[in-house]
């Protein structure tokens, strides 16, 4: 029973170009939350996604940051025109119904976007 | 924001010894949890702690919920080698599924 798949591990991107971070959930997850983690930061939530509807985006930059989870498909967080500061670890974590942590609440082992 | 406080930032231990850390908030959480994350690697979940007063173990670990719900503890006992790794405490509200972090606690443990 596969976990929580991410990728790529690493990435890096060039200022100014798009940075596509993909996520699997487990097996028989239907509900996919992103973090970003700063160096010697705590994870940070992002967005809350349920198949084809955002739920929770509260932690989303306004703008260059999108996130989907499509009917078929893995869930993408897309960043455009990345700068410096979007560099960070990016962890997708998981669960089969909401209120998430209280059924199991599984992270991957994160994407880390460096951006030049 | 919310805010959950983890001092200090980093513990060092000697092998066999116990070791406690504790996670405050200034706002009521109604589930509190505990991550190890591993250098490269996501957070692993060690404990989940649902109820005001709880005392829960898993193996060597045993965590509480704090009676005002603003805090918590989590016990290591006689440490080994491997419990090296990043500690972090984390609260949810229940309204909705996001969980938030405190900014961790790194522990060395001596051999």
């Amino acid at each position: 029973n596969a976990g929580v798949m991410q990728n790529p591990r690493h990435l890096v991107r060039r200022r100014g170009q798009e940075a596509r971070l993909r996520c699997s959930p487990m097996k028989g997850h239907s509900h996919v939350y992103w973090y970003r983690q700063l160096p010697e930061e705590g994870l940070k939530f992002m967005v809350y996604l349920q198949k084809e509807n955002i739920i929770d985006e509260s932690g989303m930059p306004k703008e260059r940051f999108s996130a989907e989870f499509p009917k078929e498909g893995p869930s993408i967080l897309r960043i455009q025109q990345v700068v410096r500061g979007d560099s960070a670890a990016y962890f997708c974590a998981s669960s089969p119904v909401s209120g998430g942590a209280n059924y199991g609440y599984t992270f991957g082992s994160g994407t880390r976007l460096t951006v030049v | 924001g919310q805010q959950l406080n983890q001092s200090p930032q980093s513990m060092f231990i000697q092998e066999g010894e116990d070791v406690s850390m504790n996670c405050t908030s200034s706002s009521i959480f109604n589930t509190w949890l505990w991550y190890k994350q591993d250098p490269g690697e996501g957070p692993v979940l060690l404990i989940a702690l649902y109820k005001a007063g709880e005392l829960t173990s898993n193996g060597r670990l045993t965590a509480q919920f704090g009676i005002t719900r603003k805090d918590s503890f989590l016990n290591i006992s006689a440490s080994i080698p491997s419990d090296v790794g990043i500690y972090f405490c984390a609260g949810q509200t229940g309204a909705n599924s996001k969980l938030t972090f405190g900014k961790g606690i790194t522990l060395s443990v001596r051999p």
